[in-house]
């Protein structure tokens, strides 16, 4: 079975500070990987995803993430972060079944509190 | 924009009783899923389910869980005879069919207690 994770429970920033957030997942096929966040009150929402192609993926808000194949991560980063960034923040991996379906396997989340 | 819908959103219930939990997906949507999340831990699949029958189910998923569409918009989670640990946040899911992976939209959740 796959598993992800995230080893950044709850990580405090000020506001303009640099954010990396790790995820690591095991295995070894093929795999989709997303990132979504929870806004506070808020439903999931997707901030960015990778299938194949360039593994470094843009996402909304300025985020972007890096797929290292050989590392088995895909780790979430934004150069300057803000105030309205706080949220949790979860990694999650599929892989795509013969129904076409995705069923996600989500990692333990990271909760992201930026000081103004 | 075109949002995934949950109803109710809290749901506090006896050990033992039935609850349903309602989701409306995103109308144009095909594969529908539910999740849930118990207090601190992280977010697990239950079920997909297209074309109207169960795509895939996880060991979570036993006799006492069933869903099912009953119109052309809801889409139930149903649970039989609820125990202390299904107490938890339920999240619907739904994403359109076929190509690349999909991105799924997920709604509000509904918050379950059992007592």
């Amino acid at each position: 079975a796959q598993s992800v994770s995230q080893h950044n429970h709850h990580v405090i920033l000020s506001e303009a500070a640099s954010l990396e957030l790790g995820c690591n997942y095991s295995y070894g096929g093929t795999v989709n990987l997303f990132w979504y966040v929870q806004y506070p009150g808020q439903h999931l929402q997707l901030l960015l995803k990778y299938f194949s192609g360039d593994p470094l993926v843009k996402g909304i808000k300025g985020f972007e993430a890096e797929f290292i194949k050989s590392k088995f991560s895909f780790n979430l980063r934004k150069p300057s972060v803000q105030w309205s960034d706080t949220a949790e923040y979860f990694c999650a991996v599929s892989q795509r079944l013969q129904t076409g379906a995705n069923n996600l396997f989500f990692g333990t989340g990271t909760r992201l509190t930026v000081i103004p | 924009e075109p949002e995934v819908t949950q109803t109710p959103s809290h749901q506090v219930t006896q050990m033992g009783q039935e609850v349903i939990l309602r989701c409306v997906p995103i109308s144009n949507h095909l594969y529908f899923y539910w999740y849930r999340q118990i207090l601190g831990q992280k977010v697990e699949f239950l079920v997909s389910f297209y074309n109207n029958e169960i795509s895939e189910k996880s060991e979570i998923f036993d006799d006492q869980f069933s869903v099912e569409r009953p119109d052309g918009s809801n889409f139930t989670l149903k649970i039989r005879s609820t125990k202390l640990e299904d107490s938890a946040m339920y999240f619907c899911a739904s994403s359109e069919s076929g190509g690349p992976p999909e991105t799924q939209y997920f709604g509000p959740g509904t918050r379950l207690l059992v007592l």
